[in-house]
C-alpha cells in the first residue's frame, strides 16, 4: 500500500514569512513528485514538479527532494495571504502510473 | 501548463436521475484521464482511470455500473452518474497527463493537470 503522509495543519505563518510544507512517502521506487495547491471549493492546481534529488526553485516556491529519506518539501518565501490554501503532495512511479496523493496541509497566511 | 476543461461546473438534480460530466483536454491528446471524487474537507479519491478506446479501470469499491465512463476520443472523457442519490453529492474532478516526465534519461510520471471540477448536488 503506497502512502503519502502530510501534516493536516493548519500551518499558520505571518505575511512575509517562509512557509515550510513537508511530505513523506512509503514507496521507495517513486520517481515523480508534485506539489498542488487547492483553494477551498476549487480543483487542485499544479505548482511544482521535481524528479531529482536536491532543490528546484520557481519564483517564491522551492521544492526539495531527498529520495534516501523519502522526503519532499515545499518552501514558500515571502508568504502572502493569497497563498492560504491546502497544499497537496503527490507521488508517482514510472510512465503513465497514477499518482498517490497525500491528504494535504492547510496553510493560513495572516496579514 | 496544459489545459483540462470540465463541464458542467455545477449541477443539481433530483434523486434517481442521471448526470453526465464532460472532461476535455484542450491543447493536448490524453490517452489516459483520471476521475476523482472529493467530499468536503476530505482528500482526493481516485475513482477510475479512463483509457481511450478501451474500458475504464475502476478503483476498489467504486461501482462501475453506477459511474459509467466513456473515453471515446483522445480529448474527451465522460463520467455519467446513473440513478444518482443524495450520497453521490460530491465534487467530481477529472485530470489528464500531457506526457511523460524525464529523469536521468528515464521516462517518469508526467505532470497531471486537473479540470475545474463539477459539484454535484442530488436532492
Amino acid at each position: 500500500q503506497k502512502e503519502v503522509e502530510q501534516n493536516s495543519g493548519p500551518l499558520s505563518v505571518p505575511e512575509g514569512a517562509i512557509a515550510s510544507l513537508n511530505c513523506t512517502y512509503s514507496d521507495r521506487v517513486s520517481q515523480s513528485f508534485f506539489w498542488y495547491r487547492q483553494y477551498s471549493g476549487k480543483s487542485p492546481e499544479l505548482i511544482m514538479s521535481i524528479y531529482s534529488n536536491g532543490d528546484k526553485e520557481d519564483g517564491r516556491f522551492t521544492a526539495q527532494l531527498n529520495k534516501a529519506s523519502q522526503y519532499v518539501s515545499l518552501l514558500i518565501r515571502d508568504s502572502q495571504p493569497s497563498d492560504s490554501a491546502t497544499y497537496l503532495c503527490a507521488v508517482g512511479n514510472s510512465g503513465y502510473s497514477t499518482l498517490t496523493f497525500g491528504k494535504g496541509t492547510m496553510l493560513l497566511v495572516s496579514p | 501548463g496544459a489545459v483540462v476543461s470540465q463541464h458542467p461546473s455545477r449541477v443539481i438534480c433530483k434523486s434517481g436521475t442521471s448526470v453526465k460530466i464532460e472532461c476535455r483536454s484542450l491543447d493536448f491528446q490524453a490517452t489516459t484521464m483520471f476521475w476523482y471524487r472529493q467530499f468536503p474537507k476530505q482528500s482526493l479519491m481516485l475513482m477510475a482511470t479512463s483509457n481511450e478506446g478501451s474500458k475504464a479501470t475502476y478503483e476498489q469499491g467504486v461501482e462501475k455500473d453506477k459511474f459509467l465512463i466513456n473515453h471515446a476520443s483522445l480529448t474527451l472523457s465522460t463520467l455519467t452518474v446513473t440513478s444518482a442519490h443524495p450520497e453521490d453529492s460530491s465534487f467530481y474532478i477529472c485530470s489528464a497527463r500531457s506526457g511523460l516526465g524525464s529523469s536521468g534519461g528515464a521516462s517518469v510520471t508526467g505532470e497531471l493537470f486537473f479540470g475545474e471540477g463539477s459539484r454535484l448536488t442530488v436532492l
